[in-house]
């Protein structure tokens, strides 16, 4: 099955932590993209990639990072400077070199600060 | 700055009713609007991709509408059903290739 995974579903992270975000993409797109959706909210873009070994900040990358080693990862890691973590967080992929095509997501990871 | 608005927030409908969810977008200049579906703890599922230069698209009892000059999009949901109930989003795509999503409608279809 072609899709886009994402692990861990809940995750746990303690004051001071960083943690690593994974999503994984079997469709062979080029573009990849992390959101951020907080309750009664929309999405909100905090980083993309259009092709490998390079990527931009979207609205909200402050105390986010990310790399794109390869075409189908995209890690998101969450630092110690984001202050307030807590939030859905879903991972994107589009085919690249257009602007009309579908985005496509996966099953999101629920980061919960302790 | 591209803003999308959903209207209404939440909507509570008896089985059976057809009905319409608002979507508008403040810079007319896109490149396509797409419709999601959310359901609770979920990611996102693709409804429907209208293209700029498109007025419309369907899929089953899915309609959705484009007018793009006025910055207005609906989605037209024929014949609900209780399984039709959650949370449905619209987002624009425009210039550097990134989409702006709406706050989303919460839709409940009661049996």
């Amino acid at each position: 099955d072609g899709g886009i995974t994402q692990s861990p579903k809940y995750l746990f992270r303690k004051e001071g932590q960083n943690v690593t975000l994974s999503c994984e993409q079997n469709l062979n797109h080029d573009a990849m993209y992390w959101y951020r959706q907080d309750p009664g909210q929309g999405l909100r873009l905090i980083y993309y990639s259009q092709i490998v070994n390079d990527f931009q900040k979207g609205d909200i990358a402050e105390g986010y990072s990310v790399s794109r080693e390869k075409k189908e990862s995209f890690p998101l890691t969450v630092t110690s400077a984001q202050k307030n973590p807590t939030a859905f967080y879903l991972c994107a992929s589009t085919v690249g070199g257009t602007s009309s095509n579908e985005q496509f997501f996966g099953p999101g990871t629920r980061l919960t600060v302790l | 700055k591209q803003e999308v608005t959903q209207i209404p927030a939440a909507l509570s409908v008896p089985e059976g009713e057809n009905l319409v969810l608002n979507c508008s977008f403040t810079d007319s200049a896109i490149y396509n609007l797409q419709w999601f579906r959310q359901d609770p703890g979920k990611g996102l599922t693709s409804l429907l991709l209208i293209q700029s230069s498109q007025r419309e698209q369907t899929s089953g009892r899915l309609n959705a509408s484009l007018d793009k000059s006025s910055g207005r999009s609906t989605l037209y949901i024929a014949a609900s059903q209780p399984g039709d109930s959650a949370t449905y989003l619209c987002a624009v795509r425009g210039y550097g290739n990134k989409l702006v999503f709406g706050a989303g409608t919460i839709l409940r279809v009661k049996s």
